[in-house]
């Protein structure tokens, strides 16, 4: 098993670029997560999904879109870059409800926004 | 508010001593409660879960405990070694099902040989 993969590992964006950071799990988890996480801060939930074609906000929602098409894959889309979104992204799934809290995290994209 | 606090000083401890680490929250009544471990540059990793209805849970050189009335976990990893250096992330579930974890900042273990 990949477990949970990201891509890309790093970006740098200009103000205003759009873009689509990339997250898969192959491990048929329900539950998918988009987080980031900033120095001095705890992981902030973006986005989260409870299994295919559901998606609901989290914490700080603002500037992002996610959809779930596939159990497999949960994108995050950036619609217009701020500098406010300069972080590390992490994407987290788990089972759900059948094995509660347990999250598996991918490695991250670092995200730099000018 | 609601919130969940994590020393955000590091604990330096050396090589062979308990490391103990602390996480409050307030406003939450979790069912129950992780910790995660997370070096530099990497995604955090699942160490422990404890529900609110134990005491104590331990896997090989961890141990925690949930004390509700108290609104506090403490994590401990007995006989530290220089690879247990790395940061340790309390979370809890504010009753959401599993699907809005709240995670605190972490803190910064050092284990020296």
């Amino acid at each position: 098993n990949a477990g949970v993969t990201q891509t890309p590992k790093f970006q740098v964006l200009k103000t205003g670029q759009s873009m689509t950071l990339q997250c898969a799990q192959d491990m048929n988890h329900e539950y998918m997560s988009w987080y980031r996480q900033d120095p001095g801060m705890g992981l902030r939930l973006i986005h989260y999904s409870v299994g295919a074609g559901i998606t609901d906000q989290g914490e700080v929602p603002n500037g992002y879109n996610v959809s779930r098409s596939t159990t497999e894959d949960f994108p995050l889309r950036l619609l217009s870059a701020a500098p406010s979104q300069t972080s590390v992204y992490f994407c987290a799934s788990s089972y759900g409800l059948a094995v509660p809290g347990e999250q598996y995290f991918g490695p991250g994209t670092r995200l730099t926004v000018t | 508010s609601q919130k969940i606090e994590q020393n955000s000083e590091a604990l330096n401890i050396q090589e062979g001593k308990t490391a103990t680490l602390t996480c409050n929250y307030t406003n939450y009544s979790p069912a129950y409660l992780q910790w995660y471990r997370q070096d530099p540059g990497r995604g955090p990793v699942f160490l422990l879960l404890i529900r609110e209805n134990e005491k104590e849970k331990r896997k090989e050189r961890l141990k925690v405990t949930f004390d509700t009335t108290l609104k506090q976990s403490l994590f401990h990893i007995t006989a530290s070694q220089p690879a247990d250096s790395a940061t340790y992330l309390c979370a809890l579930d504010p009753n959401t099902g599993g699907f809005k974890t709240i995670f605190g900042a972490g803190t910064r273990l050092f284990v020296k040989a």
